[in-house]
């Protein structure tokens, strides 16, 4: 069955340090995103991309880089990460070309930055 | 600018009270789709439903019942004879203009008492 994973589904990091979550689909869908979500602010888009090599910013990018070498694959990273990129990351993907596709979402990394 | 609004933050009910979540969206476009998923304490998210601009229809599924109403730009959801096992938080989430990724609201969580 097809399915997208995330990994590590935990992971604790020091300030400063670079940490990058890994996203992959095999729904071979041409479009991923990043949303974090905290307490109080739902889910948030943190970057976007409509296929191979392209990248798109969302509402909160500051921080954070994505890059799209292939189908399957959109990691994450945070560049130094900071206290107040503690957060739940979710990986979505969509198919189709047009609007109105179900986002199919991966099971979250807890991210925890002291 | 497309904006959904999730007034209730948290919602309180004993087991087997209907319920409703509302959902206010905002959209310049004609075209557009509106969303609701899921997310018991287990953290995934879950698809409910798919709602599209042209379709003023009310949709029923067992105990989930959606009322979309354009006149004014609602999109709210029923749970009839609720359940311990409704207990999640809510998000709605509108896609508009088809280049641009899902809006969520803030959510709505959704306790259901025994």
């Amino acid at each position: 069955d097809a399915e997208i994973t995330q990994s590590p589904r935990h992971k604790i990091t020091e300030t400063g340090r670079q940490v990058t979550l890994a996203c992959h689909q095999t729904w071979n869908h041409n479009n991923m995103f990043w949303y974090r979500q905290d307490l109080g602010h739902g889910l948030r888009l943190i970057h976007y991309s409509y296929g191979v090599q392209d990248t798109n910013k969302g509402e909160v990018s500051d921080g954070y880089s994505v890059s799209r070498s292939n189908t399957e694959d959109l990691p994450l990273t945070l560049e130094s990460a900071a206290s107040s990129q503690t957060s739940v990351y979710f990986c979505a993907s969509s198919g189709g070309l047009a609007g109105g596709n179900e986002q199919f979402f991966g099971p979250g990394t807890r991210l925890t930055v002291l | 600018a497309q904006k959904v609004t999730q007034a209730q933050t948290e919602i309180s009910v004993v087991e087997k009270e209907d319920v409703t979540l509302d959902c206010v969206y905002e959209t310049r476009d004609t075209t557009y789709y509106l969303f609701w998923y899921k997310q018991p304490p287990s953290g995934e998210l879950v698809f409910l439903i798919r709602r599209n601009s042209f379709d003023e229809q009310n949709e029923i599924s067992g105990r989930y019942s959606w009322n979309f109403q354009k006149s004014t730009s609602s999109f709210n959801f029923t749970i009839t004879a609720s359940q311990v096992v409704d207990s999640a938080v809510y998000f709605c989430a509108l896609d508009d203009s088809g280049n641009t990724p899902l809006v969520f609201g803030k959510g709505t969580r959704l306790s259901v008492i025994a």
